[in-house]
């Protein structure tokens, strides 16, 4: 069955730099595009980067834009997104998503913690 | 980028209750919408796609309405395991866009 599990989180201070990564297993890696999204503590849902099947294209939401780089390792079936200039408001579960046919969104990690705290 | 605004914010309703969450979108959609059920500690479940398409494995009792600005959520009888957090999803655009939630608590 399709799995995804981030790991990476952790507690990094403001400024400092974390990669997390989303293994997926159970499904063809290279034919689905995915996204990242993010929840903070008591928050809602936020949308934060998607790239495509083949990783041409690429979005992010403005509150990550030009600090946080999503990518993709197809051979290692591994998705990640490397933040950059972390701020107390990055601070959230983060979650990885596979998107089917641009239209739903199945599968979903279990999420892991970054807490950027001084 | 898209606004989309759920009504209401939280509900309380018995086991048994006909429930209806309401998301508008601030530019039409058409039905690029999807909802999601969220319980604490847990990532979202998918129950509807493409505002009316009940996503595999999904209780019957909810269903899913709307094109353009305006979209439902009906659980047409409320369970107690039907607790939690209901987001609905624009996948029209980027940025791709949720809701604030709608809380629903079983009385």
């Amino acid at each position: 069955q399709v799995q995804l599990v981030e790991s990476g989180g952790g507690v990094v201070q403001p400024g400092r730099s974390l990669r997390l990564s989303c293994v997926a297993s159970g499904f063809t890696f290279s034919s689905y595009a995915m996204h990242w999204v993010r929840q903070a503590p008591g928050k809602g849902l936020e949308w934060v980067a998607f790239i495509s099947y083949d990783g041409s294209n690429k979005y992010y939401a403005g509150s990550v834009k030009g600090r946080f780089t999503i990518s993709r390792d197809d051979s290692e079936n591994t998705l990640y997104l490397q933040m950059n200039s972390l701020r107390t408001d990055d601070t959230s579960v983060y979650y990885c998503a596979k998107e089917i046919n641009s239209i739903s969104w199945p599968n979903w990690g279990q999420g892991t913690l970054v807490t950027v705290s001084s | 980028d898209i606004q989309l605004t759920q009504s209401p914010s939280f509900l309380s309703a018995s086991v048994g209750d006909r429930v209806t969450i309401t998301c508008r979108a601030s530019q039409g959609i058409s039905t690029y919408l999807a909802w999601y059920q969220q319980k604490p500690g847990k990532a979202p479940k998918l129950l509807i796609y493409a505002a009316s398409t009940l996503q595999s494995g999904v209780p019957s009792r909810f269903s899913g309405s709307g094109s353009g600005t305006e979209f439902t959520l009906t659980i047409s009888s409320l369970q107690p395991e039907d607790f939690g957090t209901y987001y609905c999803q624009q996948l029209n655009n980027f940025p791709r866009t949720f809701g604030q939630g709608t809380k629903v608590d079983i009385k």
